[in-house]
């Protein structure tokens, strides 16, 4: 069974760094491009950007590549999402899916962006 | 940024009618290995996305077959024939052929 779980989250304050990770298991998680993907409380969804399976290239949504770095650990079955100077914008629940079927989906996890 | 436009926004159904959901593209999502990277999800009320349709027509396993999807292009359909209550929920479109990918707006469906 393909989980993808999602954890990092939480209630930060404005100018922080938040570290995401997602952690992958049945499937073979080193073969797949792998994105982040955040819905805001208005439902919206938003691509923040996706990493090779190697972790070799990155894609980033021009908005947010100054702010926000995908990594990958292909030994754990880990991906990352480094956020920096984070905004009250930046609210929004986070998950991970692979790319560019956007295939399977985890939880997701919950980052809120508050002084 | 490819733009896609969904529509109606809602929709209001009966149990056992047939809908359709339009998603519309700013540009071709024909990518130039000959795919066409549209896919649908649904988003049913207090959980993930789940993936219906993929590649504009396959159905992802799983998924009942009064799903269905078509479209080339810029232009893109997705079909229920024979709403269940199962199937309510948010519906969106997205595109994985140009980075940055993008989502529709999404389609709620709801019983009348």
């Amino acid at each position: 069974e393909v989980q993808l779980v999602e954890s990092g989250g939480g209630l930060v304050q404005p100018g922080a760094s938040l570290k995401l990770s997602c952690v992958a298991s049945g499937f073979t998680f080193s073969d797949y491009w792998m994105s982040w993907v955040r819905q805001t409380p208005g439902k919206t969804m938003e691509w923040i950007g996706d990493i090779k399976y190697d972790g070799s290239y990155t894609n980033y949504a021009p908005s947010l590549k100054n702010r926000f770095t995908i990594s990958r650990d292909n030994a754990k079955s880990t991906l990352y999402l480094q956020m920096s100077n984070v905004r009250s914008e930046d609210t929004a629940t986070y998950y991970c899916t692979p790319t560019p079927y956007f295939d399977y989906w985890g939880q997701g996890v919950m980052v809120t962006v508050s002084s | 940024d490819v733009v896609l436009t969904q529509t109606p926004p809602t929709l209001s159904a009966t149990i056992g009618q047939s809908v359709s959901i339009s998603c519309r593209s700013s540009q071709s999502l024909l990518h130039s290995n000959g795919n066409t990277y549209l896919h649908w999800l649904l988003q049913r009320p207090g959980q993930s996305p789940q993936l219906l349709i993929y590649l504009v027509s396959r159905l992802e396993s799983g998924v009942p077959n009064r799903f269905s999807g078509s479209g080339s292009g810029t232009d893109f359909t997705l079909k229920i024939s024979g709403v269940e209550a199962e199937d309510l929920g948010v519906y969106y479109c997205v595109q994985g052929t140009h980075a940055p990918y993008t989502f529709g707006a999404g389609t709620k469906l709801e019983l009348k």
